[in-house]
């Protein structure tokens, strides 16, 4: 149990597009889910942090504007990068959490944009 | 001072070794303590869990925390190369609805 998955695993886009990145908890209701970026050879940053319904608590230095979070339910979260640029391009990794214990890591989700 | 500290390594071992993985921290009010092993190009995967000060074993796999020292640490044993991986260090303060702050991660490799 507790598996969570992301799409796309990989995209590719055009510097000044959009894109929408899915984080779905498979067999668990998620009461709060993270949104996180890995640059190269380093650790996992988190960018923000939203709980259903309501919207996402951004960290110090994450534009909001530019890195939508949408929590549709409890299942699943959406983090839309707008207005994509090179220095966007990262690993992107959701997680979930169902308690108060642990977090549930999705598999990750590479963008790289041209 | 870094919130949490980790050694990036990289760490090189032979098939069999005793590896011995740690992390220290400045802040006081974490309480719980994970380690997570992240593949090349994958998400982390939660290895250990373990809450407050002591010792927690999970097969070949033990986990100590020393909150007195504010010391974390990871111990492999008959590491296989299976094994070769990255691994995190996490905390927080309130368990996992709460954000982790994570360290560097130290890249492993055992080979065989």
């Amino acid at each position: 149990g507790a598996v969570v998955s992301q799409h796309p695993s990989w995209v590719i886009c055009k510097s000044g597009t959009s894109v929408k990145i899915e984080c779905r908890s498979l067999d668990f209701q998620a009461t709060t889910m993270f949104w996180y970026r890995q640059f190269p050879k380093q650790s996992l940053m988190l960018m923000a942090t939203s709980n259903e319904g309501s919207k996402a608590t951004y960290e110090q230095g994450v534009e909001k504007d530019k890195f939508l979070i949408n929590h549709a339910s409890l299942t699943l979260s959406t983090l839309t990068v707008t207005s994509a640029h090179p220095e966007d391009s990262s690993f992107y990794i959701c997680s979930a959490s169902r308690d108060a214990y642990e977090q549930y890591f999705g598999p990750g989700t590479r963008l790289t944009v041209t | 001072q870094k919130e949490v500290e980790q050694d990036p390594g990289p760490l090189s071992v032979p098939e069999g070794a005793i590896v011995s993985l740690n992390c220290t921290y400045s802040n006081s009010a974490f309480q719980y303590f994970m380690w997570y092993r992240q593949y090349s190009r994958k998400g982390p995967e939660l290895l250990m869990y373990t809450y407050s000060s002591g010792n927690k074993e999970d097969g070949r796999f033990t986990a100590q925390v020393d909150k007195s020292s504010k010391y974390i640490s990871l111990f492999i044993r008959d590491s296989q190369p299976s094994d070769s991986a990255t691994y995190l260090c996490a905390m927080s303060a309130q368990g996992g609805s709460e954000k982790l702050v994570f360290g560097k991660g130290t890249k492993l490799t055992v080979n065989p």
